[in-house]
């Protein structure tokens, strides 16, 4: 399995919700990502895990929580977004290492309206 | 810091033609390039990608050399088709977990 897997595709959301967006990989990375993408634009970091741990954060808000439960599974937590947080979030992993060789694998993301 | 300058888009050509995208990096020190495709309504997909210095990656017809004197991953292919029509990113790595992407270059191919 070379593929990372997004869930769900498309997600319209209210303000005052709570929703959650999954990743899973099954490729033995250790490490995972969160990027933004605006539309024309290209993607943003948001978060990195490292085996697991919270590695880099670029000082997203605090309605954006990220969660790693396991080796093969990222989850963002959305609460109390605003309508400029609509976007493309891309969830991506990768090989833990310095050599960056192996390069990022991509999932194709979950559109999110905020209304 | 570590930058990518793409050319500005979009660029539109017909079928067949010669294509090339440029890429110019400013980074200390000599990182991983690659290059990465979106097709519309998708996440990226790696293209290719060059470790070092004189290395050339290709896949799917598309070239890049790794210049360190020019500091360019300049993108070609030599006669493109409809179905390469995308937005075209290059982007640069130390492995470090941080990927630099450059504003891409949306790519359209004419019947």
């Amino acid at each position: 399995d070379t593929e990372v897997t997004q869930t769900p595709k498309h997600l319209v959301m209210g303000m005052t919700n709570k929703k959650s967006l999954k990743c899973e990989q099954h490729m033995g990375h250790r490490a995972m990502y969160w990027y933004k993408q605006k539309a024309k634009k290209p993607p943003e970091l948001m978060f990195v895990y490292s085996y697991e741990k919270l590695s880099i954060n670029e000082s997203v808000p605090s309605r954006f929580s990220p969660e790693c439960p396991n080796s093969s599974l990222l989850n963002l937590h959305l609460h109390a977004l605003q309508p400029e947080d609509s976007a493309l979030y891309l969830c991506a992993s990768s090989q833990v290492t310095a050599n960056p060789n192996y390069g990022y694998t991509f999932g194709s993301g979950t559109r999110l309206t905020v209304v | 810091g570590n930058s990518v300058t793409q050319m500005e888009g979009p660029v539109t050509l017909s079928e067949e033609a010669f294509l090339t995208i440029n890429c110019t990096y400013t980074a200390t020190g000599y990182p991983s390039l690659f290059w990465y495709v979106q097709y519309p309504g998708e996440g990226l997909q790696l293209l290719l990608k060059a470790t070092k210095a004189d290395d050339k990656g290709s896949n799917k017809g598309f070239e890049a050399t790794y210049r360190k004197e020019t500091t360019s991953f300049h993108l070609e292919k030599g006669s493109v088709q409809v179905s390469d029509s995308a937005v075209y990113f290059c982007a640069l790595d130390f492995g470090n977990e941080k990927l630099t992407f450059g504003t891409g270059t949306r790519l359209t191919i004419i019947p």
